[in-house]
């Protein structure tokens, strides 16, 4: 266990629905951060929260909307996915973003399907 | 393009027999780390080297960091199958906000 826990592991959901994904860390870390993890293609950044406040978005859709309502808890909140979406959402956070010589704690991600 | 990018893509290897990865970057950096994930889980931490460390040990593992050439070296020593998994690594460049760009990965396959 890496301190940081994602809920749901797998989730399966139409081009209609409206589902959001949890974070949860209690390492006293005060950056939390997404990324999206598709086969075959690099870890992709998508958002950045310090603090509290969105520091990076990494020219991310719009049916992808980030929520972070402490430094403990991140949500992302997903409307109207396209099948390309489908991919491994991990989300991962360090002591201090953008802080030199810190390591990332990564939850187990969410694996995400849309049908 | 990612800012590291490793290589081999994927490797097989018998178990006992080292393995080394390679990642090469293209901007200045501040650090570099290595992570390890199992199959459709998260990524584990394993090492970070500073940008004025040359080589850094920690168990079976040693990292060297070449930074005239943008490049650096993981190498696992007697490896097992329990080794099995995929290898990133990340930088933090001054370009990018210091935030972890992670390359494209080493998939090791360790055979009993």
């Amino acid at each position: 266990e890496t301190g940081v826990t994602q809920t749901p592991r797998h989730l399966v959901m139409g081009m209609t629905n409206k589902k959001s994904l949890k974070c949860e860390q209690h390492l006293g870390h005060n950056a939390m951060y997404w990324y999206k993890q598709s086969a075959k293609k690099p870890l992709e950044l998508m958002f950045v929260y310090n603090f509290k406040e969105q520091t990076e978005n990494n020219s991310v859709p719009s049916r992808f909307s980030p929520e972070c309502p402490n430094s403990s808890h991140l949500f992302l909140h997903l409307h109207t996915l396209q099948p390309e979406d489908s991919a491994l959402y991990l989300c991962a956070s360090s002591q201090d973003g953008g802080q030199l010589n810190t390591e990332a704690f990564f939850g187990q991600g969410t694996r995400l399907t849309v049908v | 393009s990612q800012q590291g990018e490793e290589d081999p893509q994927a490797l097989s290897i018998q178990e006992g027999e080292n393995a080394t990865m390679n990642c090469s970057y293209k901007t200045s950096i501040n650090n570099l780390q290595w992570y390890r994930q199992n199959s459709g889980r998260g990524l584990v931490h394993l090492i970070l080297i500073r940008s004025n460390e040359r080589e850094k040990h920690s168990g079976r593992l040693r990292v060297t960091l070449d930074t005239s050439k943008k490049s650096s070296s993981l190498l696992i020593t007697a490896s097992r199958a329990a080794d099995t998994a995929s290898y990133f690594c990340a930088t933090d460049a001054h370009n990018a906000g210091n935030m972890l760009t992670f390359g494209g990965g080493t998939r090791l396959m360790v055979k009993p």
